[in-house]
């Protein structure tokens, strides 16, 4: 019930195109789901984050679309560059003492000139 | 403004050793939070501190433990190190605990390997 599913492992885009990156949860208490976007060597970085009580979420050339009800979130990096090639984490956390984030598995994200 | 303090960057201890890592938050964060991230997967949350005091724990066996200063930095300490063990561990800092939208921010990590 902790976890969360993150789909697909690994996704290679020509530049300009649109990535999307899918992510599961079963605990119904989760009530903050984040992305993170990870470089190497670097520690993850907060990209966007979304609460359930909207379905949508943009900054930027990053969406999170959010589906309460089959309990699935996904992010859409619109006009990819290069530069956006990393791993991404989707995460939820809950209230339930600890603000602790269970993460995805993460997807390497390739972006080809 | 500097962000969150990691050290060393990276080590290499050797099975039955013991480890002490260290973070310091970002100036006025109150609470400290560890994770290990294996290499190619998502990072797993090990403690949560704040104002000096364990909020929370993960599921990782006792020989980790960690502790938070006056000034609010932090160590984590595995004994008894495990080839296992090797992992990037991740600190994060937070205002507080429960930081809503916001989030962690979190430091660039320490490298350990076990060998």
């Amino acid at each position: 019930q902790q976890q969360v599913k993150q789909s697909p492992q690994s996704l290679i885009v020509q530049k300009g195109g649109i990535p999307i990156i899918n992510c599961a949860y079963e605990n119904t208490a989760f009530d903050y789901f984040p992305w993170y976007q990870q470089f190497p060597g670097k520690g993850p970085a907060l990209l966007i984050a979304i609460r359930p009580d909207v379905s949508e979420k943009k900054e930027g050339r990053f969406t999170i679309s959010f589906n309460k009800s089959a309990k699935q979130f996904s992010l859409h990096i619109m006009d990819s560059q290069p530069g956006d090639s990393a791993t991404y984490f989707c995460a939820a956390s809950g209230i339930q003492g600890a603000q602790k984030l269970v993460f995805g598995q993460g997807t390497r994200l390739t972006i080809n000139p | 403004d500097a962000g969150v303090t990691q050290s060393p960057t990276h080590l290499i201890k050797t099975r039955g050793q013991h480890v002490t890592l260290r973070c310091s938050p970002i100036s006025g964060h109150k609470s400290v939070s560890w994770y290990q991230q294996v290499l190619g997967q998502g990072p797993q949350f090990i403690f949560q501190y704040y104002e000096k005091e364990e909020r929370g724990r993960g599921n990782f066996p006792d020989r980790f433990s960690a502790r938070q200063f006056p000034n609010y930095s932090s160590e984590l300490n595995v004994n008894a190190l495990l080839l296992g063990d090797s992992a990037l561990y991740l600190c994060a800092s937070s205002l507080i605990p429960a930081t809503g939208g916001y989030g962690y921010t979190f430091g660039s990590g320490t490298r350990l390997t076990v060998v």
